[in-house]
């Protein structure tokens, strides 16, 4: 069963005050994953997918890593736009197309 | 990419009641998922559907889920008895293809299920 777990589940930063969010996960012949970010009372808005270890993404202040084990969201010098919670997923080889979601971890980024 | 939109926004109902939530996609595709999300909670898998059948579904999605696509074009998610438990927010998303296989998923705004 493909599991993933988030830590922190909550992060305060001062504006410009960089940070990384962690991504543990094991899953059985990983397809893909996925950060996604959660606005309260909305759906999940996707960021990025990684493939494969040692790829990495960048979209404006906010870059994610992989590796074989984790994947790293890193948040370069905030801004309170960027308070929402991050999701993490997976998509197994052998769990079909379904995403496996982590708990999140709620940033708050103060001005 | 657009993703879906869901009605209605908001479904209040009491148990034992069926609801129906509804999920249009802004173009076609072929692959659409339920997912829900109870308050403070993880999002959870439901079922996928591919080409107009379920190709997966989750433990939870047991005999009081069922899934359409009635007209072609509206995909729904019944819940023929609400339970209590049943109170969270559901969202559909649709997948993207890439050479044949699924990749990302957009989801929509979602529907918040009370069942009082």
């Amino acid at each position: 069963e493909d599991q993933v777990t988030q830590s922190p589940e909550a992060l305060r930063l001062q504006e410009g005050e960089s940070s990384s969010l962690n991504c543990s996960y094991t899953v059985s012949g990983l397809r893909g994953l996925f950060w996604y970010r959660q606005d309260p009372g909305k759906g999940p808005e996707f960021l990025f997918t990684l493939y494969s270890a040692g790829e990495e993404k960048e979209k404006e202040r906010l870059k994610a890593t992989l590796t074989k084990k984790e994947s790293f969201l890193h948040i370069t010098a905030p801004k309170p736009e960027d308070s929402a919670t991050y999701l993490c997923a997976v998509q197994g080889g052998a769990a079909g197309n379904k995403l496996t979601f982590g708990g999140g971890t709620r940033v708050l980024v103060k001005p | 990419e657009p993703e879906v939109t869901q009605t209605p926004s908001h479904q209040v109902t009491q148990m034992g009641q069926e609801v129906i939530l509804r999920c249009v996609p802004i173009s076609n595709h072929l692959y659409f998922y339920w997912y829900r999300q109870i308050l403070g909670q993880k999002v959870e898998f439901l079922v996928s559907f591919y080409n107009n059948e379920i190709s997966e579904k989750s433990e939870i999605f047991d005999d009081q889920f069922s899934v359409e696509r009635p007209d072609g074009s509206n995909f729904t998610l019944k819940i023929r008895s609400t339970k209590l438990e049943d109170s969270a927010m559901y969202f559909c998303a649709r997948g993207r293809i890439a050479g044949g296989l699924p990749y990302e998923q957009y989801f929509g705004p979602g529907t918040r299920l009370t069942v009082t």
